[in-house]
């Protein structure tokens, strides 16, 4: 089975602009989350997509927006950058109604913005 | 508000020897705990989680303890093995809270050969 693949890697951008940042889920997973990990924290959950709807959002202002694709893939998209979304970015994919809150990773996407 | 605290940034053990993990947590709406690790480079993979009715889990070399009147929980790795070094987070969530987690800080565990 393919795991959580996630792209770009690595991107280089400038306050004000936007990014989309991209999640391909694990084969048989149907529910797609977001986190942010800055610089020597734990990663924050962002927002979840199940049936290409949010479901559950975390303490992140409406510039931060996503969507679920009918593949169960997923995007993220940030408005209006500033300094302080310099982080790693990780999508995790899961199978709701499996019970345990088991995510699988992807390797992130790192945004620097300058 | 940090619900999930790790308070050992870095901890070295010799291979061979136990290696001990601690987190504590402050919500006690948590009712599920977890670990994670992470190499650098790539994403957290999951390593072993405990439900709150149990207060042990164990799996191999790996072993979780948890204390829900102290809201802590440890991580034990026995024996432990150079590939074990790694970041460490400990999760939490809530039964049928959709699956959000919420992460500590880490702990960097080193072992040396």
């Amino acid at each position: 089975e393919t795991g959580v693949t996630q792209s770009p890697t690595h991107l280089i951008k400038t306050r004000g602009q936007q990014v989309t940042l991209r999640c391909s889920s694990q084969s048989g997973h149907n529910t797609v989350s977001w986190y942010q990990q800055a610089l020597g924290q734990g990663p924050q959950f962002i927002f979840q997509y199940y049936r290409e709807e949010e479901n559950g959002r975390g303490n992140f202002p409406p510039r931060f927006s996503g969507l679920q694709f009918p593949n169960y893939s997923s995007e993220l998209n940030v408005n209006a950058l500033e300094l302080d979304d310099s982080a790693l970015y990780l999508c995790a994919s899961s199978l709701t109604g499996r019970g345990a809150n088991v995510l699988t990773f992807g390797a992130g996407s790192r945004l620097t913005v300058l | 508000d940090q619900q999930v605290k790790q308070n050992s940034p870095s901890l070295s053990v010799q291979e061979g020897r136990i290696s001990i993990l601690n987190c504590d947590y402050t919500n006690s709406m948590f009712d599920y705990f977890l670990w994670y690790k992470k190499y650098p480079a790539e994403g957290p993979t999951f390593l072993i989680s405990i439900s709150s009715i149990k207060d042990k889990n164990e799996d191999g070399r790996f072993t979780v303890f948890l204390n829900k009147s102290a809201k802590h929980l440890s991580l034990h790795i026995v024996p432990s093995q150079p590939g074990d070094s790694a970041v460490y987070f400990c999760a939490a969530s809530r039964r049928g809270g959709n699956e959000k987690l919420t992460f500590g800080t880490g702990t960097r565990l080193t072992i040396i050969p």
